[in-house]
């Protein structure tokens, strides 16, 4: 039983397009992220989200927006898609364990921009 | 800003110890990690060190801190084949949004 899911796994599209990825997590955490990983394996944090308010913005374009349903699901919406959008992008969720805490990510879905 | 850099690569032999080496620059942390990513998936949680620790050992693996060198280390003894991944370091900022900052990878590379 998959704890953090994304879909699709891999997306392949054109330059100037709009492309959704979503995520889910059945580990009833309160907070979730979305990470973007470039081909030199870089991770970066892009957003954060605790019970569907957005707490972490980093300095990412507007082109990119997250929306937060529900607690259990954050999806990524990426407008005018450019070349240096292609990469991995993960969703992680995390639980606090009494002071340290503990981030689970999702497998990941690899968007190439032709 | 905060900054966490790595060397990028690593090769041993199977059963050698493997020491990936990790510097940070936020004076504020106060936990540190390594994280495991393996080919085609997501980070793992390997370990953790509390930033009071100057050491934390955990079966194979050991963690050893110098918070005065903002220097933190993984050791991995008798390095298998199935321990060949990317080994990443982050901090934590001071707040409690659980952002965490990596550094690039190492890439551990265990020959047989």
């Amino acid at each position: 039983d998959t704890a953090v899911s994304q879909t699709p796994k891999y997306l392949v599209t054109q330059m100037g397009n709009d492309k959704s990825i979503k995520c889910e997590q059945n580990l009833g955490h309160d907070t979730m992220y979305w990470y973007k990983q470039d081909s030199k394996k870089f991770l970066k944090i892009m957003f954060s989200y605790n019970n569907k308010e957005l707490i972490i913005n980093e300095t990412v374009p507007n082109r990119f927006s997250p929306k937060s349903p529900d607690k259990a699901h954050l999806n990524l919406h990426i407008n005018s898609l450019e070349l240096g959008d292609s990469a991995v992008y993960f969703c992680a969720t995390t639980v606090w364990r009494g002071g340290y805490n503990e981030q689970f990510f999702g497998p990941g879905t690899r968007l190439t921009v032709l | 800003g905060e900054d966490v850099e790595q060397s990028l690569f690593l090769s041993v032999r199977e059963g050698d110890s493997s020491v990936i080496n990790c510097t940070y620059t936020d004076s504020s942390s106060t936990y540190l990690y390594w994280y495991k990513q393996e080919p085609g998936a997501g980070l793992q949680l390997l370990t953790y060190i509390f930033s009071n620790m100057d050491m934390k050992q955990d079966q194979r693996l050991t963690v050893l801190l110098n918070k005065k060198d903002k220097h933190l280390s993984l050791r991995i003894a008798d390095t298998q084949t199935g321990d060949s991944a990317i080994y990443f370091c982050a901090d934590s900022p001071s707040g409690n949004t659980g952002k965490l900052i990596f550094g690039q990878g190492t890439t551990l590379q265990v020959k047989p």
